[in-house]
């Protein structure tokens, strides 16, 4: 079966940027896409279609996509945005869709 | 404002069914890819199916095929998730999602909205 794999944590100081990869065999073909979560609320989407950020989602979150890796970039990261992040995509067929097993940010 | 409201969770055996609704509003809801995905407790999230909005092609994750079935009726702008033969794992908060692109774009199935979610609970 289909699988995404992020790394478990990242951990950065507030100002900083924040990096959180997913890789993936289809991500050259597919779309990726990401939604943070903090404890308890529905996920919020942060990036779709790999680099475009939703209306009210702030400058400071920016995507790309690079062979079998997309990446999620968080420029001058703030406490707010502590929580767990998901990536989002379909295998090559577009049969399987997966979340990726989350990383959890910590700002401080 | 673009709103989807889940009902219909509960506390269920080992082996039950329940029937989960989600109403949406405020868009053209025959147009969209519709959802559902679960987060069992402080676990991450799981894709569990979709359906699409004008010929209702299903997709289902392998954890539930064969036992859940995903179904919208258009007229009442409802999706629906019927579970069968529920099993202690199928124990989450299932959140509705909707498309962020109409159907007719052919892009990728990625999820803008969300519902607050509804509890299951699968225990004897």
């Amino acid at each position: 079966s289909y699988e995404l794999t992020q790394p478990p944590s990242v951990s950065v100081s507030p100002g900083q940027t924040a990096r959180i990869t997913c890789s993936g065999d289809a991500l050259p073909k597919k779309y990726a896409y990401w939604y943070h979560q903090k404890s308890g609320p529905a996920p919020v989407l942060v990036i779709y279609e790999d680099s475009k950020r939703p209306p009210g989602i702030p400058e400071r979150f920016s995507g790309s996509s690079s062979g079998t890796m997309a990446t999620l970039t968080i420029s001058g990261a703030q406490v707010e945005d502590e929580g767990d992040y998901y990536c989002f995509s379909a295998d090559s067929g577009g049969n399987q869709r997966v979340f990726g097993g989350g990383t959890k940010l910590t700002v401080l | 404002e673009v709103q989807l409201v889940e009902s219909g969770g509960g506390l269920v055996q080992p082996g039950e069914s329940l029937r989960l609704s989600c109403a949406a509003s405020d868009f053209t809801f025959s147009d969209y890819v519709m959802g559902w995905v679960r987060q069992a407790p402080g676990k991450g999230l799981e894709y569990v199916s979709v359906i699409s909005g004008t010929f209702g092609i299903t997709n289902y994750a392998d954890s539930v095929k064969g036992r859940f079935t995903i179904s919208r009726d258009n007229s009442k702008k409802t999706v629906y998730l019927l579970m069968n033969s529920l099993r202690d794992e199928d124990t989450a908060t299932y959140y509705c999602v909707k498309d962020i692109r109409d159907e007719s774009s052919g892009s990728d199935v990625g999820f803008d909205v969300w519902g607050r979610g509804t509890k299951v609970t699968v225990s004897s």
